[in-house]
């Protein structure tokens, strides 16, 4: 089945500081690549979607300034979280899409500890 | 604007069926998906539904009513394993996935 891969599980950064995650379509090309966050007990926020090659749709409320996305290859896109805030702590979540069939396929997730 | 709604917390006991409700408002209906996921990971897929009708795999089968704008996720011989929570979510008019906050999903022995 489809497999997707993020980097790293979880990171704990100082405040100020930029974090970089990295999820990777392993066995299939993601022309379309979703991030997400997640706070406690709360659900899945879509944060961006980007396509392959092109600049990622931020969802209203999202910063695209402190959160850069980069969907470079079919294989690979990175969530940049800069100068991160305590208030940044969440699990980030990404999927990905092949093509125009509609299931996402999600990587393990990425927990995001600012202090 | 678009509103998928399910129950925030169920309980139910070990060996027993328990069904999950969904019932959705969005900006057209590409199809609409069922996800568990288990504290602290990511969600896993579980079912998907387009059409009318019932989808059985398994222990867990889902329905879905297109004109109600309704779906269920029924679980069977209910496992301790199956403690998480179940998230809706509806692919809409331009293929973008509108999430429920997700039922916590409480299995007792």
């Amino acid at each position: 089945g489809a497999v997707v891969s993020q980097h790293p599980s979880w990171v704990i950064c100082k405040s100020g500081t930029s974090v970089k995650i990295e999820c990777r379509s392993l066995d299939f090309q993601a022309t379309t690549m979703f991030w997400y966050r997640q706070f406690p007990k709360q659900s899945l926020m879509l944060m961006a979607t980007s396509n392959e090659g092109s600049k990622a749709t931020y969802e209203q409320g999202v910063e695209k300034d402190k959160f850069l996305i980069n969907h470079a290859s079919l294989t690979l896109s990175t969530l940049t979280v800069t100068s991160a805030h305590p208030e940044d702590s969440s699990f980030y979540i990404c999927s990905a899409r092949e093509g125009s069939f509609y299931e996402q396929y999600f990587g393990p997730g990425t927990r995001l500890t600012v202090t | 604007g678009q509103n998928i709604d399910q129950p925030t917390e169920m309980t139910a006991t070990e060996g027993a069926i328990v069904q999950i409700n969904c019932t959705y408002q969005t900006s057209g209906f590409n199809g609409l998906f069922w996800y568990q996921q288990h504290a602290g990971e990511a969600p896993t897929f579980l079912s998907y539904n387009v059409l009318d009708g019932l989808e059985e795999k398994g222990r867990f089968s889902s329905f879905l009513s297109r004109s109600k704008g309704y779906s269920y996720l029924l679980l069977k011989e209910l496992q301790m394993k199956d403690s998480a929570s179940y998230l809706c979510a509806v692919l809409d008019s331009n293929y973008q996935l509108i999430w429920g906050a997700g039922t916590k999903l409480i299995i007792k022995p």
